[in-house]
């Protein structure tokens, strides 16, 4: 099983920061790297896939880096509704995977 | 309008059983693969189970494997997931969700929790 280590578990950024998230892979995943954001009571909703392709809908401000064990999700300048934990996932092999979560909060 | 509802959720004695449906809407079902995805309350994502669209591959975590069977009935595009032998740990919020690399769609979720 491919483990997927997120750093940091928080990020306090003030809004209109850039916040870069961390997703590392206990073995290569290719580019097979997604992101979510998930907010209190919701669903997750997906951000990024293919490591750098952002979803349906998903601003500018918000993109994605690495190949392989390490991957990177930043946001440029952060809005109000970016408050919330993020999440990367490999679908690389079975079975599929998260990572634990980074949750941004308001500095 | 991609649309997933589930169902099914509620309390359970240790050792019950509980099936949970996923209702598809907005999109040909038998043509995409499923997943159950499950989050236990203030944790991460855990991947449970998959289903491949004509039912002829699927996989689960090691976790659920033996207790847990997903199935789906394409004819009424639905997805269903059911669980034996429950324990404590399977408590969490067990959402149904689209495609077999990335999740693009997800449902809201149903909540499961194993407690006598």
């Amino acid at each position: 099983e491919i483990v997927m280590t997120q750093s940091p578990a928080t990020l306090s950024v003030s809004p209109g920061e850039r916040a870069t998230l961390s997703c590392r892979a206990s073995q290569s995943v290719s580019n097979n790297l997604a992101w979510y954001q998930q907010k209190p009571g919701q669903a997750p909703r997906l951000l990024i896939y293919g490591t750098s392709t952002r979803a349906t809908g998903i601003p500018g401000r918000l993109s994605g880096s690495g190949s392989g064990t390490e991957f990177t999700l930043t946001i440029s300048s952060l809005q109000s509704e970016d408050f919330a934990v993020y999440y990367c996932h490999q679908y690389n092999s079975w079975p599929r995977t998260f990572g634990q979560g980074t949750k941004v909060e308001i500095k | 309008e991609v649309q997933l509802v589930e169902s099914g959720g509620g309390l359970v004695q240790p050792g019950g059983s509980l099936r949970l449906s996923c209702a598809a809407s907005g999109f040909t079902f038998s043509s995409y693969e499923m997943n159950w995805v499950r989050q236990a309350p203030g944790k991460g994502l855990e991947w449970v189970s998959y289903i491949s669209s004509g039912s002829s591959t699927i996989y689960y975590a090691d976790s659920v494997k033996g207790r847990f069977t997903i199935s789906r009935d394409n004819a009424k595009n639905s997805l269903y997931l059911q669980m034996n032998s429950l324990r404590a740990e399977d408590t969490a919020v067990y959402y149904c969700a689209r495609d077999w690399r990335w999740f693009g769609f997800w449902g809201q979720g149903t909540l499961v929790t194993v407690s006598s």
